[in-house]
């Protein structure tokens, strides 16, 4: 059973860089089968997709997020990281890590699928002063 | 901005079923499967229904998921008092650069 577990601080600067970690355990962070993935949540908000990383390192970002953003992958700790630069009050939220299932085998064929998340940490929050 | 659109709220009584609309469009959830995530109280997130229709191990048969177009629909029969959670639906989005997107999230009560 996996299990992910995000770490960092929880209170950051306007203006200054947000760093979190998500340490994974129980599994692999270098098999084919999953993407890692950053997610966020305002105080009392929806979810919000920040982007996913594959443990070669390519990596796929929000749109929105993407000129601030770096997800990156330490596959010699099982953990990837995130980092959001020149944050505001915006970015104040509960950042969650995630696994997403991207392959799969059935009998002797694999396939590869656009993926979903089948496991989440805890999340931790994340304040930004105003 | 979230692309897909859910009710804000639903509930019912116990016993009772209740479904929930995911409206999306062409270039999400006409285009790729759908995915349900169920998130309690204080909690993280759940993989609820993955791929429209494919429970995961552990998730009573109560949940049930749909699609048809661009909409899709996740059922809850036979309504329990651990139901009570906010509920939301993803799909991927090729008009935005391969985006993950989440619904706006339906809140159900359990009356």
């Amino acid at each position: 059973q996996v299990q992910l577990q995000e770490s960092g601080p929880g209170l950051v600067q306007p203006s200054e860089t947000l760093s979190l970690t998500c340490t994974v355990s129980g599994g692999s962070i270098s098999d084919s089968f999953h993407h890692w993935a950053w997610i966020r949540q305002p105080p009392g908000k929806g979810l919000e997709w920040i982007g996913r990383i594959y443990y070669s390192g390519s990596t796929q970002y929000s749109p929105s997020l993407k000129s601030r953003l770096t997800i990156s992958v330490d596959t010699s700790k099982n953990q990837f990281s995130l980092r959001v630069s020149s944050v505001t009050a915006a970015d104040t939220a509960i950042y969650y890590c995630a696994r997403v299932t991207s392959r799969y085998c059935s009998g002797n064929s694999c396939y590869t699928i656009k993926g979903f998340l089948d496991s989440w940490g805890q999340g931790t929050l994340v304040t930004v002063p105003s | 901005q979230s692309v897909l659109t859910q009710p804000p709220s639903a509930s019912g009584t116990p016993g009772q079923r209740v479904t929930i609309s995911c409206s999306g469009s062409s270039s999400n959830i006409g285009s790729y499967t759908v995915n349900w995530y169920q998130q309690l109280p204080g909690t993280a997130p759940k993989l609820l229904i993955y791929r429209t229709n494919q429970r995961p191990s552990g998730v009573p048969d109560r949940f049930s998921g749909s699609k048809s177009g661009t909409s899709a629909s996740l059922a809850i029969s036979g309504l329990q008092s651990e139901d009570e959670a906010d509920y939301y639906c993803a799909a991927w989005d090729d008009s935005l650069n391969g985006l993950y997107v989440f619904g706006t999230g339906t809140k159900v009560t359990v009356l």
